[in-house]
């Protein structure tokens, strides 16, 4: 168990919806990472939070977005959801020293 | 940009050695990462290795780095069916961002 845990674990949503993904981080992590896992693929990097502000961004639209809270927790966001965006959503939270710890991610569905 | 690439599959039988391969193209990679993927899991960290070091052991598993050929293995001993899951090769700069992962290779271990 890595102490990250991330809800819903599996969305339905359509074409043009919004969707809010969250993650708890492991305590004490201050550093929390999102990444895009489409089917048969390596997971690729969305974008990482470091004390409340984004600071890297993979190769993804404006209409990703996320926060991250002082309690550890963050969310992702999603707006004008396409097709392609179906994927699973991993968050990995981490302690400045590199490692990765990752939750068991979000299976979204869009229809 | 970054690449990481493995082959997708491997099979083993029960009690022999995997070699797992990955090479990859960012000569300034700091960290080498290997994650294991089970079904319907996250990503767990198997193993990492710094780029100055050549070789890391730990219980089963053994890193092998040739920095030169821009090349990292895992070699798994005695295979056994637990085993058995994705593993994804990942690269990671030195502020901890932006892993580039391997698109997996799939380890199938024969009873």
């Amino acid at each position: 168990e890595t102490g990250v845990t991330q809800s819903p674990t599996h969305l339905i949503k359509t074409r043009g919806q919004q969707v809010t993904l969250r993650c708890s981080s492991q305590s004490g992590h201050n550093t929390v990472s999102w990444y895009q896992q489409a089917l048969g693929q390596g997971p690729q990097f969305i974008f990482q939070y470091y004390r409340e502000e984004e600071n890297g961004r993979g190769n993804f639209p404006p209409r990703f977005s996320g926060l991250q809270f002082p309690n550890y927790s963050s969310e992702l966001n999603v707006n004008a959801l396409e097709l392609d965006d179906s994927a699973l959503y991993l968050c990995a939270s981490s302690l400045d020293d590199r490692k990765l710890f990752f939750g068991s991610g979000t299976q979204l569905s869009v229809l | 940009g970054e690449d990481v690439e493995q082959s997708l599959f491997l099979s083993v039988r029960e009690g022999d050695s995997s070699v797992i391969n990955c090479t990859y193209t960012d000569s300034s990679s700091t960290y080498l990462y290997w994650y294991k993927q089970e079904p319907g899991a996250g990503l767990q960290l198997l193993t990492y290795i710094f780029s100055n070091m050549d070789m890391k052991q730990d219980q089963r598993l053994t890193v092998l780095l040739n920095k030169k050929d821009k090349h990292l293995s895992l070699r798994i001993a005695d295979t056994q069916t637990g085993d058995s899951a994705i593993y994804f090769c990942a690269e990671g700069d030195n502020y901890g961002q932006n892993f580039v992962f391997g698109p997996g290779t799939r380890l199938s271990v024969l009873p």
